[in-house]
Order: C-alpha cells, then structure tokens, then sequence
C-alpha cells in the first residue's frame, strides 16, 4: 500500500529549464491536489483536481501546469524554470468530502 | 474566503508539560478543520479532524483539539510533551464545495527540551 507516490524526491535546475513532476497514488481517490511549501508561508494550493480529466487554479498557478488524464496521476509542470520555483512541492490526494488528505513525501526542487 | 490563523510560528515546552498549539478559523459556513504534523524531510500526516459530529476531537499520538464556535478555535493539545513531538504543526480549514481544498495556516514549530 504505497499512497501517494511522488518523483522525482530531488531536483535541480538552471533557470528557462521545464521538468514535470509526477504525484501518483493507488488508493482510487477522486481529488488530488499540488502544494508548494515555503518557510513561513505554510503551504499553498498551486492546482488541483476533482476528478479524471479535471484541472483548475489553486492559489498560486501562475508559471505551473497540470495534467490529469489518469485517475491515478497527477502531473505538475514547470515550463520555465525561475529562481522563485525553488520549493518543495506536496502532492495529496482524498477521497470525499470531509476527509483528510494523504500526502506524499515531497518534490525539494532548485532552481538556479 | 477562509483562512486559519496560527498563534506563535515557535512553541517551546519542557518534557512532561502540557502543550497548546492555537489555531483559530475564518469561514463564512460550518467548515471542516484539520491538524497535521511535519516530521523533518517529510510529507504531512494527519493529527485529526473535525467534522461536525463532536466538538472534542481525539487524534493520534495523544493528540486533542476542541472545535469551539463562539471563539471559532480549534486549538491542539497534549498533556504531556514527549521529545518524539517536536515537529512542526499546521492547522487547515476546508469547506464543503469548491474542490474540497485545504487552506493552510503558515504553521507553528514545537520543540521539546528536556
């Protein structure tokens, strides 16, 4: 019973480079979501989703894309990497309303 | 729009005291709240979570926190602080629509000294 599974766990890289990151979780949960982590920020909701097929803007979207084409996954892409990017991003996922996310163990992401 | 408030970005407590993490909620409508914890280089786990069926809510690892309206708080405690505690602590408020997503407070670290 792996969860949610998050690739790669480390990155770095040069400013104007993309990348996706990839949340995949085994549990058939309906919504998924991408949160990125700052030091005394908390977290904040880049994009999620609420079902297959699905995306819409979190709190933070901008300079990120999403794909949702499999239930199970979730992608999140940087087109252009900027110095700003540098975090470390949590993908989560729930099943219904009301119930808490599980999340997966994190995306520590550089950008230089 | 809601919002959660965490009092105190650091909370130090001795081994064997009580701790009080606070977390007081902005939401127009009955919401769901949650409390989470970050070990280092982790993912965040679920502590417990409030969901209207009672007002004191038990969680993992000793963990309560008391749902109370009229001060709208959800404060975390614990009565007795282990050293395995310290870890940073994160209130969430969610609503019921709009995809479900949780509004994080920007945390609150806790460390536990002997």
């Amino acid at each position: 019973n792996a969860g949610v599974t998050q690739t790669p766990k480390f990155r770095v890289l040069k400013t104007g480079q993309s990348m996706t990151l990839l949340c995949a979780q085994d549990m058939n949960h309906e919504y998924m979501y991408w949160y990125r982590q700052d030091p005394g920020m908390g977290l904040r909701l880049i994009h999620y989703s609420v079902g297959e097929g699905t995306t819409a803007k979190g709190e933070v979207p901008d300079g990120y894309n999403v794909s949702r084409l499999k239930k199970q996954n979730f992608l999140l892409g940087l087109e252009s990497a900027a110095p700003s990017q540098t975090s470390v991003y949590f993908c989560a996922s729930r099943a219904r309303v009301g119930h808490g996310y599980t999340f997966g163990s994190g995306t520590r992401l550089t950008v230089v | 729009a809601q919002s959660v408030t965490q009092l105190g970005s650091h909370v130090s407590v001795s081994e064997g005291a009580l701790v009080l993490l606070r977390c007081n909620y902005s939401s127009s409508v009955p919401p769901y709240l949650f409390w989470y914890v970050q070990y280092p280089n982790q993912g965040l786990q679920l502590l417990l979570k409030y969901t209207s069926a009672a007002t004191l809510v038990k969680g993992i690892n000793g963990f309560e926190a008391e749902f109370k309206k009229s001060e709208t708080s959800f404060h975390l405690t614990k009565p007795s602080a282990h050293m395995s505690d310290a870890a940073e602590y994160f209130c969430a408020v969610s609503d019921a629509g709009g995809g479900n997503k949780l509004t994080f407070g920007t945390g609150t670290q806790l460390k536990v000294e002997l």
